[in-house]
Parts: C-alpha cells; sequence; structure tokens
C-alpha cells in the first residue's frame, strides 16, 4: 500500500446499529495515525492519534484499534445515533522532521432514524 | 480556549483574481499547516510553518500560491492569479510542541473560482 486508504467510501445504518470501517496505510517509516470526525462546513475533530502496534482507545460509543505491522486501523461506533452522521477520515504521519498528515478519503457515514 | 479560526469562510472569484486567506491559530501553537480539500479527493497537504519559518512546503501546487506568517501568529494564503482548479476547501490547523501530535483543525475556506 502506498497510500492511505478507506473503505467503504460510503455507509447507511440504522439507528441503533453497530458498525466500522477501516483504514489501510504503508506500515514502514510509521509514527502516528489520526482518526478525525468532520461533519461539512465545520472543523475536523480529533478523535484519536494511535502510536503504538496493537494500541486500542475508546471514546463513548466510538473506538479504534491499531496494527502498525500489517498497515491498518479499524474505528467502531456502538449503537450508532443519527448525530454520528459525518465524514470520518483517518490520517497517518511519519514522524521525524515530517509533521505533515497524509489523509485517506474519508467514510461519510449516514445514520437513519 | 479558541479554537482555530479561517476568514473568509466562503470566498467566489472569478479566473485571474487573487484571494487570500487566513489563518488564525490557537493561541501558543508554534506549528501551523494549510491543506487543501478538492471535491472528491482527499485533503492534502500544503505546507508547514515552525513559527514564522517555512518548515516543509513540499505541497504548495505552484508559484501562484505565497504562505506567510509574518510574526510567527496568524497566517495568510494568497492565490495569485486564481485558476480554476485552484476551488476547493482551504484547511489550516494548528499544533504544539515538538511531537507531531493532535493537529486542530479549523473550519476551513471554501474557495470558487468561476
Amino acid at each position: 500500500i502506498l497510500n492511505v486508504e478507506q473503505s467503504p467510501q460510503s455507509l447507511h445504518v440504522q439507528e441503533g446499529d453497530s458498525t466500522n470501517f477501516t483504514c489501510s496505510f504503508p506500515s514502514s517509516n510509521f509514527y502516528a495515525l489520526h482518526w478525525y470526525r468532520w461533519e461539512t462546513a465545520k472543523s475536523p475533530e480529533a478523535l484519536f492519534v494511535m502510536t503504538l502496534n496493537g494500541d486500542e482507545k475508546k471514546k463513548g460509543r466510538i473506538s479504534a484499534t491499531l496494527n502498525t505491522k500489517e498497515g491498518y486501523s479499524y474505528l467502531y461506533i456502538k449503537g450508532s445515533q443519527p448525530e454520528d452522521s459525518a465524514t470520518y477520515l483517518c490520517a497517518r504521519n511519519s514522524g521525524g522532521s515530517n509533521y505533515k498528515l497524509t489523509f485517506g478519503k474519508g467514510t461519510l457515514l449516514t445514520v437513519n432514524p | 480556549e479558541a479554537g482555530v479560526t479561517q476568514f473568509p469562510s466562503h470566498s467566489v472569484i472569478e479566473k485571474g483574481q487573487t484571494v487570500t486567506l487566513r489563518c488564525d491559530p490557537i493561541s501558543g501553537h508554534d506549528n501551523l499547516y494549510w491543506y487543501r480539500r478538492v471535491m472528491g479527493k482527499e485533503i492534502k497537504f500544503l505546507l508547514h510553518f515552525v513559527k514564522e519559518s517555512k518548515q516543509d512546503e513540499s505541497g504548495m501546487p505552484n508559484n501562484r500560491f505565497l504562505a506567510e506568517r509574518t510574526g510567527g501568529t496568524y497566517s495568510t494564503l494568497k492565490v495569485q492569479p486564481a485558476e480554476l482548479e485552484d476551488s476547493g476547501v482551504y484547511f489550516c490547523a494548528s499544533s504544539q510542541g515538538a511531537l507531531p501530535y493532535e493537529q486542530y483543525f479549523g473550519p476551513g475556506t471554501r474557495l470558487t473560482v468561476t
């Protein structure tokens, strides 16, 4: 994998469903993996920053895992609510003096009431 | 604490005109970044300031784009002359400290070039 890739591109679920998305990234020169939640016309909101292989983080109904050896991260949402509707972005940075984030295209989640 | 702010929120200009976008980072954040999202594509890095110095400008598309951060506080991104392909959402982000951890994003400026 050369770029950060996210799947699926979009997802429609019913309120109460649990769901998950995938972020795949180059495993070489890895420093950190970021997850953001973005609603159009608003600031992307940082959800998690993960650096260590096997990291698991949780924030309310949202959690994320990280596998740096195989180059993937999962984001899970338990009991989706309409207010979870947003684009979920993952981004990677390779550390050192290189601070820039390399983003995937995002997963657009729509939660139907 | 105020977040990252950007001005204007929207700008519609004609091809060939000049536009200047402004970003005010979170107070005390030395690192300031510009990113751009063209419709249908991923958010892409443009450049990174540490205080008033350009640390990395590898993502700047061409010399029609000029970024400044005089005094190490707010930053401006000027596009002159604007082309149709410059349309998109321009995000600014800031972070503190030496580690490239959380970058805090502004709401973006939506630029439309007609």
